[in-house]
């Protein structure tokens, strides 16, 4: 089982601000990163770190961290951003990565 | 451009094994730590396993430590992953990632991903 949990379906109306959550204990310790993937498609990094997004990502993307939870903000999404995504980051001793279960987003 | 490029997946019936490879290209792959990601068919992500840029530092998943080898041959620009003893919950796309060079070890942002090899575990 994931140590790191997120919740299954999110939708969000175009050009409204969703947010996409991760829990974890090791989520006090480390930063998560989050990751875009559209079907039959290699997952993309979009944020990473404190609130850093890789050269070509939409400012639209946004992240942010506290205690146990990591979110991932999209503000006015838009229709390509429907797709799975998935947060991760180290486990709790350290020697491992986990994934979240991944949320699949809908936008309305 | 960076280019991650899998190849080896294929049907396996179980107990056997099979060898995935993943060139590498656009840039100085000797300098990058490097992982293998795997995704079961309608499922979500699991990493499998890391090693460092000289490859001296490995890390396994539970799931599959015992089993599988993680290598690298920096003079040839590829990263292996040897597979043995496979198991019917081994079925996944296979993919390698690049982690993106941060200030400690085992970094765990993926920043390039190749398009995975599909490895079916079947009689």
């Amino acid at each position: 089982s994931s140590e790191l949990t997120q919740d299954p379906a999110v939708s969000v109306a175009l050009g409204q601000t969703v947010r996409i959550t991760c829990q974890g204990d090791s989520l006090r310790s480390y930063y998560a990163s989050w990751y875009q993937q559209k079907p039959g498609q290699a997952p993309v990094l979009v944020i990473y770190g404190k609130n850093n997004r890789p050269s070509g990502i939409p400012d639209r993307f946004s992240g942010s961290s506290s205690g146990n939870t990591a979110s991932l903000t999209i503000t006015g999404a838009q229709a390509e951003d429907e797709a799975d995504y998935y947060c991760n980051s180290r486990d709790s001793s350290g020697n491992s990565v986990v994934f979240g279960g991944g949320t699949k987003l809908t936008v309305l | 451009e960076v280019q991650l490029v899998e190849s080896g997946g294929g049907l396996v019936q179980p107990g056997g094994s099979l060898r995935l490879s993943c060139a590498a290209s656009g840039f100085t792959f000797s300098s990058y730590e490097m992982n293998w990601v795997r995704q079961a068919p309608g499922k979500g992500l699991e990493w499998v396993s890391y090693i460092s840029s000289s490859g001296s530092t490995i890390y396994y998943a539970d799931s599959v430590k015992g089993r599988f080898t993680i290598s690298r041959d920096n003079a040839k620009n590829s990263l292996y992953l040897q597979m043995n003893s496979l198991r019917a919950e081994d079925t996944a796309v296979y993919y390698c990632a690049r982690a993106l060079p941060a200030a400690h070890p085992f970094p765990y942002y993926f920043d390039y991903w190749g398009q995975g090899t599909l490895v079916t575990v079947s009689s």
